[in-house]
Order: C-alpha cells, then sequence, then structure tokens
C-alpha cells in the first residue's frame, strides 16, 4: 500500500491550460510538502501545510494554489500553465516539521 | 552563495569502493541533517537523519556531521552497481517545517 501516491505520474499539457495534481498519505503524518525539482535535479519547497493549515508559501506564483481538504490530503491547482512550470513535482509528508520526509514517485508535468 | 552546496558528480567508482560523498553548508543554524537516494524517475527516499553533530551508522551507510565544519558526509562501504543512484543532502535549522536540499551528486559504481 503507498505511504504517499501522487497522481497523476505524467502530465503533458499545451501552455495557457490549468491543471491539477493530487496527494494523498496514508501515514498519519500531519505535514504535507509540495517540492519542485527541476531538469538539475534541485529540489525547491513550494509549500508546506501543517494540520490543513498553509505554513509555508515559498515565493511562488500565485497561480499556484494549494489545497488540503484534511491532513491526509494535498492538491496543487496550476492556473495559466507556462513552459517554465515544466519539472517534475515531489509531494511529501512528515510528522512534525523536523523529522524525515517521505516522498511520492513524482508528477513529470510537461508543458508545450 | 547557496546555503547548501554540493558536488554533482557524476561519481564512478569501481563495485566494493568505499564512497565518500559531501555538502557544505553556509547557515550555522541547521541541526537537522537528512541524506535521500534518489533512482532515476523515483521520488527521493530517506537514507539518514541525523540531528546535531556525530556520527550514525546504519548497515553500509554512515552518516557524520561536523557543524564547526559546516560540512557533512555520507560513507558508503563495498558499494554496489544498486547503489547508483543520485544523493541528496538536506538540513533545517528546526520548528521551521522546511528543509534546504543540496543539487545532489550523482554516483555511478561500475560492476
Amino acid at each position: 500500500d503507498t505511504a504517499v501516491s501522487q497522481t497523476p505520474k505524467y502530465l503533458v499539457t499545451q501552455m495557457g491550460n490549468d491543471k491539477s495534481i493530487k496527494c494523498e498519505q496514508n501515514l498519519g503524518h500531519d505535514t504535507m510538502y509540495w517540492y519542485k525539482q527541476d531538469s538539475k535535479k534541485f529540489l525547491k519547497i513550494m509549500f508546506s501545510y501543517n494540520n490543513k493549515e498553509l505554513i509555508i508559501n515559498e515565493t511562488v506564483p500565485n497561480r499556484f494554489s494549494p489545497k488540503s481538504p484534511d491532513k491526509a490530503h494535498l492538491n496543487l491547482h496550476i492556473n495559466s500553465l507556462e513552459l517554465g512550470d515544466s519539472a517534475v513535482y515531489f509531494c511529501a509528508s512528515s510528522q512534525r516539521g523536523d523529522n524525515g520526509y517521505t516522498f511520492g514517485s513524482g508528477t513529470r508535468l510537461t508543458v508545450v | 552563495q547557496k546555503e547548501v552546496e554540493q558536488d554533482p558528480g557524476p561519481l564512478s567508482v569501481p563495485e566494493g569502493a568505499i564512497v565518500s560523498l559531501n555538502c557544505t553548508y553556509s547557515n550555522s543554524a541547521f541541526q537537522y541533517f537528512m541524506w535521500y537516494r534518489q533512482y532515476s524517475r523515483k521520488g527521493p527516499e530517506l537514507l539518514m537523519y541525523t540531528y546535531s553533530s556525530g556520527n550514525k551508522e546504519d548497515g553500509r551507510f554512515t552518516a557524520q556531521v561536523d557543524k564547526s565544519s559546516k560540512y557533512i558526509s555520507l560513507f558508503i562501504r563495498d558499494s554496489q552497481p544498486s547503489d547508483s543512484a543520485t544523493y541528496l543532502c538536506a538540513m533545517s535549522a528546526g520548528g521551521t517545517y522546511k528543509y534546504i536540499f543540496g543539487t545532489g551528486t550523482r554516483l555511478k559504481v561500475l560492476a
């Protein structure tokens, strides 16, 4: 049973479209994250939610809107997609903020 | 200067070698340190987690933290081809819910 699952695994879409990525964790963790990994493998935090409350928003364009309906789910909606949004987006979870993360397998987004 | 620096590699070693992977950092407030392994097209997987300075060993893996030098290392003994992956360091000041990642070192272990 997958601990952190993301859907879809691959997403190819045209510029200007709106898309969503879903994430669910079954570990009982209280904190969830979205990270973006660029083509050079650099992982950068975008958002963090603790018990459904937004606690980190790292200067991400407001075209990106996270939503956490409950502490087991964290979704990412992206409006007006741009070429520069092409990357792999990873969801992760942890119990409190200072413990190790469990990552999902990633969503590879390609904007054409 | 980036907060966390890591040599991108690639680092190629023969099977059975001892591998040393390193990160340096600039923020003296960092207290929590992690090493992740990432296989191609997969999510990062937590390997080692240490708090503050010192050593931690788990099987063939040893993590070292030297806070005075702002330097952390991951040693892999008796390296195997299955260890071929990208290794990412990550660190946090604590209480921030945010880990800063290095750019990763690509390791190839040749059979």
